[in-house]
């Protein structure tokens, strides 16, 4: 099973909107609505933005929101702050029961 | 507070073996399942393996089946990972993580709770 695949990177300016994009086959994104989230601010552990595709779990902010179309999930950040500037991974469940992560895109808040 | 406490990392040479633990605190560890993860600083997270609550329900990524093994023990708020026969490629942080609903049974779901990470180098 292949990693999801990520942009690199993506920036915007402080009070922006920007979207992340995690592609991934008919076997995984477009199988199943178990997509998570997680952002990860450097030497720190990842921390659980979204989970199966939209759902935050308590203490998330609002201004973080996900969505999926086919095999394609979108991680879409509202009203940038500096503290968003981290990188940012999508995981999804796989049609061979495992769990399979993206390389990840660092945001920048210019 | 709930906590993840993670041990057991260190410099090992290729072929060699390594047991992890992580510590649970702060909730029923008896009622979730638990998964390992591991990132090379810098690249994504790759998923390791998983325990269901009871241990009834164990599953490996292809990268480390036959060589890893997951165990819990529930009365001692503990999952470990027994790694052998250790590759350079398994040099990374590894992270314990819980799945972020109960009695799950398949390593689909959010981790929402992750312990601070515990290196593993392997020299060759």
């Amino acid at each position: 099973q292949s990693a999801l695949t990520q942009s690199a990177s993506v920036s915007g300016s402080p009070g922006q909107t920007i979207t992340i994009s995690c592609t991934g086959t008919n076997s995984d994104i477009g199988r199943y609505d178990y997509v998570s989230w997680y952002q990860q601010h450097p030497g720190r552990a990842p921390k659980l933005l979204i989970y199966d595709v939209r759902n935050r779990p308590s203490g998330a902010s609002r201004r973080f929101s996900g969505s999926k179309s086919g095999n394609t999930a979108f991680l879409t950040i509202s009203g940038l702050q500096p503290e968003d500037e981290a990188d940012y991974f999508c995981s999804s469940y796989t049609t061979t029961n495992t769990l399979i992560f993206a390389g990840g895109t660092k945001l920048t808040v210019l | 507070e709930v906590q993840l406490v993670e041990s057991g990392g260190g410099l090992v040479k290729s072929g060699g073996s390594l047991r992890l633990s992580c510590a649970a605190s702060g909730f029923t560890f008896s009622s979730y399942a638990m998964n390992w993860v591991r990132q090379v600083p810098g690249k994504g997270p790759e998923w390791v393996s998983f325990i269901s609550r009871s241990s009834n329900y164990i599953e490996y990524a292809e990268s480390v089946k036959g060589r890893f093994t997951i165990s819990r023990d529930n009365a001692k708020n503990s999952v470990s990972l027994q790694m052998n026969s250790l590759r350079a490629e398994d040099t990374a942080v590894y992270y314990c993580a819980r799945l972020e609903r109960d009695s799950v049974v398949i390593p689909a779901y959010g981790m929402d709770v992750w312990g601070q990470g515990t290196t593993v180098t392997v020299s060759s």
